[in-house]
């Protein structure tokens, strides 16, 4: 069991914006960035989103993160077939002195 | 371009020892680290440690100190990571990431990341 949480799945249909939250702690998110990962099917993660809400140069605008309190969000907007994916978000725990994934939201495209 | 690239699979036995390579190129090998992530059958990402490229700090899960060693060859650009005493459980694939040196720790800020290595452990 993670120390940071997220839904197992989450779903949307193409064109509509979809969020998919994760939700930790004082001693994770509360007090540290969270980057969010992008998992394909069969392939190895892509970095969508560092610092809460930086974009790497090639990640599309469509994709944007957010952190409030002990909670953060990555929203899709304009939602393509494409971006069926499995979603991480990640931190630093400052009790376990480590990383710390959440357990991936699974993205249907329906 | 950046990239960071591993070596091939493995097959072990239980109790054996597993070293997996992950060559850099592309970037200033100094001015970053090495993360370490796997990822069983249909299971999630689990983050194992991290070595500084600059100083070879390194910087284990609590789950696996004891049972893994990373080390890095800057004259060779390659960071290696050793898991011993394999059990059943540690067939993954095990993916290595360019990461920040954020202080003298992990920065998760995991871009690029290499293929994948799949190891099997198995009687």
């Amino acid at each position: 069991q993670s120390v940071v949480t997220q839904s197992p799945s989450a779903s949307g249909t193409p064109g509509q914006r979809v969020t998919i939250s994760c939700s930790g702690s004082s001693s994770n998110i509360g007090s540290n960035f969270v980057c969010w990962y992008q998992q394909l099917p069969g392939t190895a993660p892509k970095l969508l989103i560092y610092k809460n809400d930086q974009r790497p140069s090639g990640v599309p605008d469509r994709f944007s993160g957010s952190k409030s309190g002990t909670s953060a969000s990555l929203a899709i907007s304009g939602l393509r077939s494409e971006d069926e994916a499995v979603y991480y978000c990640v931190g630093w725990d400052d009790s376990l002195s480590g990383v710390v994934f959440g357990g991936g939201t699974k993205l249907t495209v329906l | 371009q950046v990239q960071v690239v591993q070596s091939g699979g493995e097959v072990k036995k239980p109790g054996a020892s597993v070293k997996v390579s992950c060559k850099a190129s592309g970037y200033t090998f100094t001015s970053y680290g090495i993360s370490w992530v796997r990822q069983a059958p249909g299971q999630g990402l689990e983050w194992m440690g991290w070595i500084s490229g600059y100083n070879g700090n390194t910087n284990y899960a609590h789950k696996f100190q004891g049972r893994v060693t990373m080390t890095t060859d800057k004259s060779t650009r390659t960071t290696y990571m050793e898991l011993r005493s394999l059990r059943s459980d540690d067939t993954a694939v095990y993916y290595c990431a360019r990461d920040r040196i954020c202080g003298d720790r992990a920065c998760y800020w995991f871009d690029p990341w290499g293929q994948g290595t799949l190891v099997t452990v198995s009687s």
